[in-house]
């Protein structure tokens, strides 16, 4: 089965773009789900299908996929995006179980 | 207005037994695969496995196949994880989350059941 590699910490300052990448050498086939997950809450979807965004989640959050690497990308970051990230993708073998990246926790300076 | 919500929060000692639930609202339960997510404190999300409501087909991460069990009753829209003897390792946060339809993506989640195994 895949598995998921991110960065463990992702700095940003105020009004640039985040960029948290997600590296699978399987990940070219699959689709790619995007966690938040802030303090103390349960995770929030971002995107999914790589870079579709689920009602209510601003247009400021953005998915892309390159050959191995899957990237969720935070335009005009706020204090408020600081967070977990997490990747995930569907296991290709079962369909049935999710794979998880290890979490990113982004920083806003 | 979909949601899931969860059981509140349980204190146990090694060996209890325990079940929490996740009930679902503002959607058709029997329709959509639930799955159980497992949250070690300071650590990442871990899939423990899944259940369609409307036939009870259950599937399991084997990282946690035989040391839990998934159940629902579509009847009360209801998921459960059941554990016959709990451990101090499974002292964790548990969520539920709904997979969309047709889709990938566990599109709801519940707000969290913090386990506390301790003697």
């Amino acid at each position: 089965s895949s598995v998921l590699t991110q960065s463990p910490s992702v700095s940003v300052a105020p009004e640039q773009t985040a960029r948290i990448t997600c590296g699978s050498n399987t990940i070219g086939d699959k689709t790619v789900q995007w966690y938040q997950q802030k303090p103390g809450q349960a995770p929030v979807l971002v995107l999914y299908d790589d870079s579709a965004r689920p009602s209510g989640i601003p247009e400021r959050f953005s998915g892309s996929k390159s050959g191995s690497t899957a990237t969720l990308s935070i335009s005009r970051a706020e204090a408020g995006d600081e967070a977990d990230y997490y990747c995930s993708v569907w296991d290709g073998t079962s369909d049935h179980h999710v794979i998880f990246g290890g979490g990113t926790k982004l920083t806003v300076l | 207005e979909v949601q899931l919500v969860q059981s509140g929060a349980e204190v146990k000692k090694p060996g209890e037994s325990l079940k929490i639930s996740c009930k679902g609202f503002g959607y058709n339960f029997a329709n959509h695969w639930v799955g159980w997510v497992r949250q070690v404190p300071g650590k990442g999300l871990e899939w423990m496995g899944l259940i369609y409501p409307g036939d009870s087909d259950t599937r399991y991460s084997p990282s946690f196949q035989g040391h839990v069990t998934i159940s629902a009753d579509k009847s009360i829209s209801t998921a459960y994880l059941q554990w016959s003897s709990l451990k101090a390792s499974d002292t964790a946060m548990y969520y539920c989350a709904r997979r969309a339809q047709g889709g990938y993506e566990c599109d709801s989640w519940g707000q969290g059941t913090l386990v506390t195994v301790s003697s």
